[in-house]
């Protein structure tokens, strides 16, 4: 299947400060990414979907200017988290439509567990 | 709105046995993906099968295979000859024909692999 990678796989921050995390698409082009956070034991919750090109669509509840995505190139998407709080503590998984395999499948990142202290 | 709904928190299975994980939802649309990821310690998800609606022929990927009832709008996913690495979470998730190919989830099954 197709690889995506993550990075980094972990990160501690101090509250206030702003976190990037990087997504990116190893052997295909990725139009759309997707951005998930889960918490313990619970399911993925979706918070964005990012296009190529333009600006991404939130979801409801998701603040925007909290959680800024940018993916400027087929291969690469960010998640900036700006002044990270603890509550912003979490598990967030990457995914990139793969669509060159004419499968249309969504691959996902290794995820990355931001601590905020 | 579409939902997903995975009625079994946990399930346990004994190694070399199959163990069937249920999975419905519901949805007005006609075309639809229907999808099993494996989410393992490491939290990797990890696509296990896949299914187009309008097949009526249900996935298999070798021990793995699905039953998929339209009708129903029923979506199980059957191990056989299970091993320890099956041991992980199991999501159903659900994408519309059309869409930019945001997935929804359901909340899971852990399922035990007993040696």
């Amino acid at each position: 299947g197709a690889v995506v990678s993550q990075h980094p796989s972990w990160v501690i921050c101090k509250s206030g400060t702003s976190v990037k995390i990087e997504c990116r698409s190893l052997d295909f082009q990725a139009t759309t990414m997707f951005w998930y956070r889960q918490f313990p034991k619970q399911s993925l919750m979706l918070m964005a979907t990012s296009n190529e090109g333009s600006k991404a669509t939130y979801e409801q509840g998701v603040e925007k200017d909290k959680f800024l995505i940018n993916h400027a190139s087929l291969t690469l998407s960010t998640l900036t988290v700006t002044s990270a709080h603890p509550e912003d503590s979490s598990f967030y998984i990457c995914s990139a439509r793969d669509l060159d395999r004419g499968t249309d499948t969504q691959y996902f990142g290794p995820g990355t567990r931001l601590t905020v202290l | 709105a579409q939902t997903v709904t995975q009625s079994q928190p946990e399930m346990s299975v004994q190694e070399a046995e199959t163990v069937t994980l249920s999975c419905t939802y519901d949805t007005s649309e006609s075309d639809y993906y229907l999808f099993w990821y494996k989410q393992p310690p490491s939290r990797q998800m990890i696509l296990v099968i896949r299914q187009e609606a309008y097949k009526q022929q249900n996935a298999t990927e070798n021990r793995f295979s699905v039953n998929f009832q339209k009708a129903a709008k029923s979506f199980s996913l059957k191990i056989s000859d299970s091993q320890l690495g099956d041991a992980a979470m199991y999501f159903c998730a659900y994408r519309s024909w059309g869409s930019q190919g945001n997935l929804i989830f359901g909340k899971g099954t852990k399922l035990s692999v007993k040696p």
